[in-house]
């Protein structure tokens, strides 16, 4: 069964550092897509990155970048320049449609804390 | 400002009840998707629609139900309500219906059963 494991459930930096939040992935499936989302105390959820499966070169949203190894099934982000305004919960999340089966599964969340 | 609607923001009812929660896409957005996001059970999909028709089920009760109707926005029906469905209903939207669509999330209703 596929699985999206974020094994930080809470992490912290300072304002201006760089933090990378990582995510492990399972499955047996080729194409897929995988996501990060971050949630704001707000609770709406909103997309920071994605990434094609299908695709080596690794997705860069401005200051947030992934390390996507598909051998190892790890989707890390990283966020450079850490803003006080990045302070929110964030989810990892894995797409796939083997055999018109959709799948979406997300990981339990990382709590990231900026600190001025 | 996602451009995804949904009313109400907060619904507080009591167990054995039933309640409808409304979702209005972004304009041109074909696809809708429910979500529930609970403290034990974390975000997890329900259920996917586009131009009308189910397409995809994640893990939706049988108790719960939905349906797009023809101007695309969508209603997630929850009956013989318990006191673990208190959630956060979230509905999304995409122009596509395949997994690689962008979703764009609306901003939630908070159900609370008592």
């Amino acid at each position: 069964a596929q699985t999206v494991t974020q094994s930080q459930p809470e992490m912290s930096v300072q304002e201006a550092e760089t933090v990378t939040l990582s995510c492990t992935y399972d499955t047996s499936e080729n194409n897929y897509y995988l996501f990060w989302y971050k949630q704001p105390p707000s609770r709406q959820m909103i997309l920071v990155i994605r990434q094609e499966a299908y695709k080596q070169q690794n997705a860069t949203e401005n200051r947030f970048s992934v390390n996507f190894q598909k051998a190892a099934k790890s989707f890390s982000l990283k966020i450079s320049d850490s803003q006080l305004g990045d302070t929110a919960m964030y989810f990892c999340a894995f797409m796939e449609d083997p055999s018109g089966t959709y799948k979406y599964i997300f990981g339990t969340g990382t709590r990231l804390k900026v600190l001025a | 400002d996602s451009g995804v609607t949904q009313t109400p923001k907060h619904l507080i009812t009591a167990t054995g009840q039933r309640v409808t929660l409304r979702c209005s896409p972004r304009s041109g957005d074909l696809s809708v998707y429910w979500y529930q996001q609970s403290l034990d059970q974390g975000l997890q999909f329900l259920i996917q629609y586009y131009n009308g028709e189910e397409r995809a089920k994640g893990n939706i009760l049988e108790r719960f139900s939905a349906q797009q109707f023809p101007d695309l926005h969508s209603e997630l029906n929850l009956s013989s309500l318990e006191l673990g469905d208190s959630a956060l209903y979230f509905c999304a939207s995409s122009v596509g219906s395949g997994v690689q669509e962008t979703q764009y999330f609306g901003p939630g209703t908070r159900l609370l059963v008592l």
